[in-house]
């Protein structure tokens, strides 16, 4: 099955800084990459998702590239704010339309 | 919006007691899952549903078993429950196969379940 490996695990940085988020995959039949956001007491809210046949988009201050080559994608946030603050999930999804979830990184935005 | 809700937010049981989780969204969504959320594991799937009285073994079934009667309604049950049970437990619904942009899930808040 499907394996996704996600770094770093946490990531601190200072508000307005830019924030990157690394995810590998291992299928190469997935095709659909969405990003999670998990905000303390909350369950996790879909933030940007991208597919196979684009490369790269982007939503406002957050984007998502995607390299099929590698089987890798990330996540970058700029200009980060403390609302930033959560753990990111990144997924990768197949032919089904279930989701393997990487392990979560915890992102804290120091004011 | 959708709305998923999840009955508790916090539920304390005792090792071996049958435990009931339930998940009702509002959305009409075909497709409803189990996940539990431990601290450096993420997010494991337990069970998933694509259908009235439909279910699938996820990827961590063991020690569960899952209902699903009426389309919003999903429910987690744990029939004897354990100490190492004691986890996040999400609930997570979405549209079904048919067009693009149909794979997003919707997650309730979760229920913090403790076994002691």
């Amino acid at each position: 099955g499907e394996n996704v490996e996600q770094h770093p695990s946490t990531l601190s940085v200072q508000e307005g800084d830019s924030a990157v988020i690394k995810c590998t995959y291992s299928d190469s039949a997935s095709n659909y990459f969405p990003w999670y956001k998990q905000e303390l007491g909350k369950g996790p809210q879909l933030i940007i998702d991208i597919r196979s046949n684009v490369g790269e988009k982007k939503d406002q201050r957050i984007a998502v590239t995607l390299n099929k080559t590698a089987k890798h994608f990330s996540l970058h946030i700029t200009e980060t704010q403390p609302e930033d603050s959560a753990v990111y999930f990144c997924a990768a999804a197949g032919g089904s339309y279930i989701p393997t979830f990487g392990r979560g990184t915890s992102l804290i935005v120091h004011p | 919006d959708v709305k998923v809700t999840q009955s508790s937010r916090y539920l304390v049981k005792r090792t071996g007691e049958k435990v009931f989780l339930e998940c009702v969204q509002d959305m009409d969504h075909e497709n409803m899952f189990w996940y539990r959320q431990d601290p450096g594991l993420g997010l494991r799937l337990i069970y998933f549903s694509y259908d009235v009285k439909m279910k699938e073994k996820g990827d961590i079934p063991e020690g569960y078993s899952v209902s699903r009667e009426k389309k919003e309604r999903f429910s987690l049950i744990l029939e004897s429950a354990s100490t190492n049970q004691t986890s996040m437990y999400l609930c997570a619904s979405s549209l079904g196969l048919a067009d693009e942009g149909t794979y997003e899930q919707y997650f309730g808040p979760g229920t913090r379940l403790t076994v002691t």
